[in-house]
């Protein structure tokens, strides 16, 4: 079965400052990539989405993430955080035509 | 296109007592997906439906747990004689087609067993 790891419960940033959020996951075959975010009182808003091609991918918001097979790793980064990028992230994979496996969460929260 | 809505967005009921939400999904999306999200945890899969057929039900669905999709528009889940165990925040999803995991979540129902 497929399982996905986000390894930081919490993280704190500097406004201004960069951010990586990590992701690890265990699956058998290409995985389907996803990450999200969840404000407080939201429901979930995707990212963005890894199906093939190109390993680093572009979403919204300025956020990216790079897929690495050899890592099992599907990282989020952001150059420059803003107040407002302070949420919960998800990482998760898709498996067959149905579910997604979600990791814990990481909760960011950003300083002024 | 006015997204997935969930309603009630917040219910609060006793133990042993009936409860049953409700979601729409976005218009011409075939897919819709149950999951469950309790505390300090990622969102979990529960059920889902590709138009009225109910394909797949994770081992969380008891069978105090019932889900519709009589049309093959809006969705129900109903709770049976709830438990403290059961609140949560109840997730409702839906994708356009099968393949594309690009899934798109209602606000949730958060529910509270007294």
């Amino acid at each position: 079965a497929q399982s996905v790891t986000q390894p930081d419960i919490h993280i704190t940033v500097s406004e201004g400052a960069s951010l990586e959020l990590r992701c690890n996951y265990s699956y058998g075959a290409t995985p389907y990539l996803f990450w999200y975010v969840q404000s407080p009182g939201q429901g979930l808003q995707l990212l963005l989405k890894y199906f093939s091609g190109d390993t680093l991918v572009q979403g919204i918001k300025g956020f990216e993430a790079e897929f690495k097979r050899s890592q099992s790793s599907f990282n989020l980064r952001k150059p420059s955080v803003h107040w407002s990028d302070a949420a919960e992230y998800f990482c998760a994979v898709g498996e067959g035509y149905s579910t997604l496996t979600f990791g814990k969460g990481t909760m960011l929260l950003v300083s002024p | 296109d006015t997204g997935v809505s969930q309603n009630p967005r917040h219910k609060i009921t006793k133990r042993g007592q009936n409860v049953t939400f409700r979601c729409d999904p976005i218009s011409e999306h075939n897919r819709l997906y149950w999951y469950r999200q309790t505390l300090g945890q990622g969102p979990e899969f529960l059920t889902y439906f590709q138009n009225e057929a109910q394909l797949e039900k994770s081992r969380l669905l008891s069978d105090r747990f019932s889900a519709e999709r009589p049309k093959g528009s809006f969705s129900t889940l109903e709770i049976q004689r709830t438990e403290q165990g059961d609140s949560a925040m109840y997730l409702c999803a839906s994708s356009l087609r099968a393949g594309n995991h690009e899934q798109y979540f209602g606000p949730g129902t958060r529910l509270t067993v007294t």
